[in-house]
This record gives structure tokens, sequence and C-alpha cells, in this order.
């Protein structure tokens, strides 16, 4: 089975650091994807790569970056953390044809 | 207009229930189709391919339309540890990034 781990399941942070989200895949895959999921908004994206150090923003890249130096390793960036961006980040990877496998999650509070 | 729709529920059901849920999606070009189930805080996960033929496993049954564009799921003898979000997720042509519905919330109560 392909697994997707993230590093942290839980993290709080203060208004204004630089935080770090780490995502590592195991299974070769070309493409992983970061999301948002926050109540009544469903899942949002925010970055994805398709590639080593090839990305494309998703639908809400404000306020994040990303990183992609090894293709099992996918980072999400929040420059400045805002308290706006309290909220469960997912990472996924993908095959071609198939579906996501999502990691367990990371639950960001910042404070 | 959501690229893909689902009633929010939620659906209240007793156990043993039949149950079913539709989604409808915008894009005709739209290719590949799946249910995931997103148990309370812990993160979606696959539960079914949706064929254009229909596809059955076990108690789930996934029927796609292409001509009306909406895919539906159907679980018959529902079960406690069937309650959960499920979520319509579509992909299409130029678009590496699948797209999510906002889910339906079941809850099978004894």
């Amino acid at each position: 089975d392909v697994k997707v781990t993230q590093s942290s399941r839980y993290l709080v942070k203060r208004t204004g650091e630089k935080v770090f989200l780490e995502c590592v895949q195991d299974m070769d895959h070309e493409n992983m994807f970061w999301y948002r999921q926050d109540p009544g908004l469903g899942l949002r994206l925010i970055y994805f790569s398709y590639d080593v150090k090839m990305k494309e923003k998703g639908d809400i890249p404000e306020g994040y970056s990303v990183s992609r130096e090894k293709k099992e390793r996918f980072s999400l960036i929040l420059e400045s953390a805002s308290t706006n961006q309290t909220s469960m980040y997912l990472c996924a990877s993908r095959s071609a044809d198939y579906g996501y496998t999502f990691g367990s999650g990371t639950r960001l509070t910042v404070v | 207009r959501k690229e893909v729709e689902q009633d929010p529920g939620p659906f209240n059901v007793p156990e043993g229930a039949t149950v079913a849920f539709n989604c409808t999606y915008s894009n005709s070009a739209s290719q590949s189709f799946f249910w995931y189930r997103q148990d309370c805080r812990k993160e979606p996960k696959l539960l079914m391919s949706v064929y254009s033929s229909g596809n059955e496993d076990g108690r789930f049954t996934a029927q796609l339309n292409r001509a009306s564009q909406y895919i539906s799921l159907l679980i018959r003898d529902s079960k406690l540890s069937d309650s959960a979000t499920y979520l319509c997720v579509v992909t299409h042509t130029g678009r590496r990034a699948l797209t999510f519905g906002s889910g339906t919330r079941l809850q099978v109560q004894p």
C-alpha cells in the first residue's frame, strides 16, 4: 500500500512564525498535493507538484509556498503564519490513473 | 456554481436501511470518478472508483450517468460503522488535481 506520512499530527504556532509542514510518500509518485480542509468549505487545493522542482498554484495559494527537492518529499511553507491559516492540512500523492492517497493530516493552530 | 455538488445532509437512517447519495458535476470533460469516505477528524480514504458500467463492492454500489452528469452511491444494509462523510471526487483532462465535493454526512442510528 502507498504510504503518505505527514511529520506532525498537531501543531501550535504563533502569528508571524514561519511554519514548515512536511510530507513524504513511498511509492515513487510524481504528483503530490497540499490541501486545507475547513468546516463548510471542504477540501481546497493550495499547491501541487508534478515532478521534482516543479510546482503549480492551486485554488488558494496566497500566504503559502512549497518545495520539492526530492521526489518523495513535498513541503508546505507558511511564510508568516496568521490566525486564518488555522486549519487541517492534508497532503496527498497520486499515480497517473488513480485516486489520491492522503496522509493523516496536520491540525495546525495559529495563536 | 461549484464544479462538484453534493447534498450536505445529514442523512439519518436506521441500521439495516438502504441509503443513496447523488453527486452532480458540471464539467463535461470529467474523466474519472471516485467516492471517498472521511471519518470525523481523519483523512479521506478511497472507498471505490466509479466505472461507466456501474460497479459493486459488497454492500456498496456506484453508478455513473454521463448524460446527466451525476454519480451515485448506494449503501445497502447500513451499519453503524458506515457513519461518516462521503466525498464525491472527479478528475478531468488538463487538471492533475482531483476536484472534491463538500461531502454528504451519513449517520446510521441503532
